[in-house]
C-alpha cells in the first residue's frame, strides 16, 4: 500500500539552529513530492514541490528539500530557524502516472522553536 | 489575486443532521479537491472535482458528496452526520488535476 512516513512527531530546536525534517514514502511508481506547513487553526501553505529534474529544490521562507530516490526520502531542511517557523509540517506525495493528484499526507511533524 | 476561501469557518451540528460546506477556488483554477483532517492527523483525500465532474474519490462513504459549479466553486455535503465526522475540512484548488494544490483555511466541523 502507498504510504508516507514522517518518523518525528515532535521536534524542538533553538532559534538560529539548523533543521531537518524527515519524510519517507512507499510507492511503486515515481512520485511527485511536496512539503506543506500548517499554523494552528489554519489551512496548509505550500513550501516547495518536486516534480522532476534537480533533486535539490528551493522553496519559500528559506526552506529546501532533497529527493533521494535510493532512500525513498524527501527531507526538508533550513539552515537557520526563526521563531516564526514554529508550526506543523506535512510531507505529501502523489503519483505521476494518474490523471488525478490526490495527495497522500504523512502524519506531520510539530516544530517547536526555543528562544 | 484572491486565494482559496471557505465558509463557514466553524460549524456545530448534531449527529444525524446534514451539512454543506462551501469553497471558492483561486482565480484561474478549474480543479477543487476536498480533504478531511482529524485532530492530530494529516489530511485525508475525500474527492476531487474537475470541470464540474468528479475526478476521483478517496475511501469515504457515499454520504459524503460534492458538487462543482460553472465558476469552479464547490460544495461538500455530508448526510447523516456521525461523531467521527468532527474534523477540519480543507478545500484545495489547482490549475488542473495534475498541478500543485493550494489550500483554503478550512471549516472546523463539530458533531455533538
Amino acid at each position: 500500500a502507498q504510504s508516507v512516513t514522517q518518523p518525528d512527531i515532535h521536534i524542538t530546536v533553538s532559534e538560529g539552529a539548523s533543521l531537518e525534517l524527515r519524510c519517507n514514502y512507499s510507492y511503486g511508481a515515481t512520485p511527485y513530492l511536496f512539503w506543506y506547513v500548517q499554523s494552528p487553526g489554519q489551512g496548509l501553505q505550500l513550501l516547495l514541490k518536486y516534480f522532476s529534474g534537480d533533486t535539490l529544490v528551493q522553496g519559500i521562507k528559506g526552506f529546501e528539500a532533497e529527493f533521494k530516490r535510493s532512500q525513498s526520502s524527501f527531507n526538508l531542511r533550513k539552515p537557520s530557524v526563526h521563531w516564526s517557523d514554529a508550526a506543523e509540517y506535512f510531507c505529501a506525495v502523489t503519483l505521476m502516472d494518474t490523471g488525478r493528484r490526490a495527495l497522500t499526507f504523512g502524519s506531520g511533524t510539530r516544530l517547536q522553536v526555543q528562544p | 489575486e484572491t486565494g482559496v476561501t471557505q465558509s463557514p469557518t466553524h460549524l456545530i451540528k448534531t449527529r444525524g443532521q446534514q451539512v454543506t460546506l462551501r469553497c471558492s477556488s483561486q482565480s484561474g483554477h478549474n480543479t477543487v479537491s476536498w480533504y478531511q483532517q482529524a485532530l492530530g492527523q494529516g489530511p485525508q483525500f475525500i474527492f476531487q472535482y474537475y470541470r464540474e465532474e468528479e475526478n476521483g474519490r478517496g475511501n469515504f462513504p457515499p454520504r459524503f458528496s460534492g458538487l462543482q459549479f460553472p465558476n469552479y466553486s464547490s460544495e461538500l455535503n455530508v448526510n447523516a452526520l456521525e461523531l467521527d465526522d468532527s474534523a477540519l475540512y480543507l478545500c484545495a484548488s489547482s490549475w488542473s488535476p495534475v498541478r500543485e494544490q493550494y489550500f483554503g483555511p478550512g471549516t472546523r466541523l463539530t458533531v455533538t
